[in-house]
């Protein structure tokens, strides 16, 4: 199985700040990767797929960017309503789909 | 508007059977691949199970070791998880989620979530 890392695990920060959440798979992936958002007793929401493609609706100031084994998730400027935790998932080839372990961005 | 609402969640013994259900509406059931997705409480998010849009592929984790059937009713816009077998590890919420695209397995929309909880 595809193992996925997220690093940090918990990242504080401010309003406005710009925000980086790392995704790095154990073994090449290709662009098949997405990046969800979920705040707490909520669903998850989908924000990237393909690593860099931008789900409609979803604002700007999120874009996916990597390839291969490793993947970045930017926040551009950090609002409100972005703390959340957030999952990236990968999807290439067979089964089983995977997912990071989380990433929470908590306000600092 | 696409809205995914999964029932069927509740308290069940070890052993015990749970059979949850997704309603779909506001699209195209019938041309969707569906997956079950499920999160213990306060984890991560783990992929359980996909079926294609016909229900003629399905996929399963193999930590489920068959325990657990996927299937679909597209006349009903229906989604379904027959789950056997029980264990206090399978408690979580389990979210319905519609595949992107038939060969992309991304969840572009989830369901509210219905949890499951094995105890005795």
């Amino acid at each position: 199985d595809i193992q996925m890392t997220q690093s940090p695990s918990t990242l504080s920060a401010s309003v406005g700040d710009r925000v980086t959440i790392t995704c790095r798979a154990s073994q090449t992936i290709n662009s098949w990767l997405a990046w969800y958002q979920q705040k707490p007793g909520k669903a998850p929401k989908l924000l990237i797929y393909k690593a860099s493609s931008l789900e409609r609706g979803v604002p700007s100031r999120f874009s996916g960017s990597g390839s291969g084994t490793e993947f970045t998730l930017t926040i551009s400027s950090l609002q409100p309503d972005d703390f959340a935790n957030y999952y990236c998932g990968q999807y290439n080839g067979s089964p089983p789909w995977t997912f990071g372990q989380g990433t929470k961005v908590e306000l600092k | 508007e696409v809205q995914l609402v999964e029932s069927g969640g509740g308290l069940v013994k070890p052993g015990g059977s749970l059979r949850l259900s997704c309603a779909a509406s506001g699209f195209t059931f019938s041309t969707y691949t569906f997956s079950w997705v499920r999160q213990a409480p306060g984890k991560g998010l783990e992929w359980v199970s996909s079926i294609s849009s016909g229900g003629s592929t399905i996929y399963n984790a193999d930590l489920l070791k068959g325990r657990f059937t996927i299937s679909r009713d597209n006349a009903r816009n229906s989604l379904y998880l027959q789950m056997n077998s029980l264990r206090a590890e399978d408690t979580a919420v389990y979210y319905c989620a519609r595949d992107g695209t038939a060969y992309s397995h991304y969840f572009d929309f989830w369901g509210q979530g219905t949890l499951v909880t094995v105890s005795s």
